[in-house]
């Protein structure tokens, strides 16, 4: 069964820093989505991308954050300067139609 | 934007038994609703959905119904295994995002 792919598993970044997170989504699926899980509680969506651009964004998701779909494959975030409550794991997660997601296994951003 | 409430936040049952989660959103334009597992340190696994159109969905085990004048929706698991210990979200579609719950704790004992 296909599967969506994330890397890196774990990232420790210094606060400050920008960080890349990598995600592979499923080869036929046209929508595509990042959240945020902070230890212990909801997950909590950041965006969501289609066509090649976003399509909605959540509060959480302000300057610091940007997506790109820099080849066919491959759907990026990017964190900018980093900070401590950036903490936290981080799913993409894609769909063939606006429904039933499938999430990858998730990047655990530690930010020091 | 939409609001999910989801209760209980804990849950356990006697294996065997029947576990019940329930959601309430806000906007009644919400159109579609999933429900994920969640395993300890693992993905969200997406296990049943249902759409507005639809009152009731059942896939062996596990069935959800949905209530689109009181604006909830519920998640039935019947014989209940330990394996079925997890922790279970649900979420709702509104426009181009997804509202999750807070989530369940489901603990199944042997």
């Amino acid at each position: 069964e296909p599967e969506v792919t994330q890397t890196p598993s774990h990232q420790v970044t210094q606060m400050g820093q920008e960080v890349i997170l990598r995600c592979v989504p499923i080869s036929n699926h046209l929508y595509f989505y990042w959240y945020r899980q902070i230890l212990g509680q909801k997950v909590e969506f950041l965006v969501s991308f289609y066509n090649n651009e976003i399509s909605e964004k959540s509060e959480i998701f302000d300057d610091q954050f940007s997506v790109e779909r820099p080849d066919g494959s491959n759907f990026t975030l990017k964190i900018r300067s980093t900070k401590l409550e950036d903490s936290a794991m981080y799913f993409c997660a894609s769909s063939e139609q606006q429904d039933a997601q499938h999430f990858g296994d998730g990047t655990r951003l530690s930010i020091l | 934007g939409e609001n999910v409430e989801q209760h209980p936040s804990t849950l356990s049952v006697q294996e065997g038994d029947s576990a019940v989660i329930k959601c309430t959103y806000s906007d009644s334009a919400s159109n579609y609703f999933p429900w994920y597992k969640q395993e300890l340190g693992k993905r969200p696994q997406l296990i049943i959905d249902i759409r507005s159109n639809v009152g009731e969905k059942k896939d062996q085990r596990i069935a959800v119904t949905l209530n689109k004048t009181a604006k909830h929706f519920s998640l039935h698991i019947t014989e209940t295994q330990p394996e079925d210990s997890a922790v279970y979200f649900c979420a709702a579609l509104l426009g181009n995002q997804f509202y999750f719950g807070t989530g369940t704790s489901l603990t199944v004992i042997p």
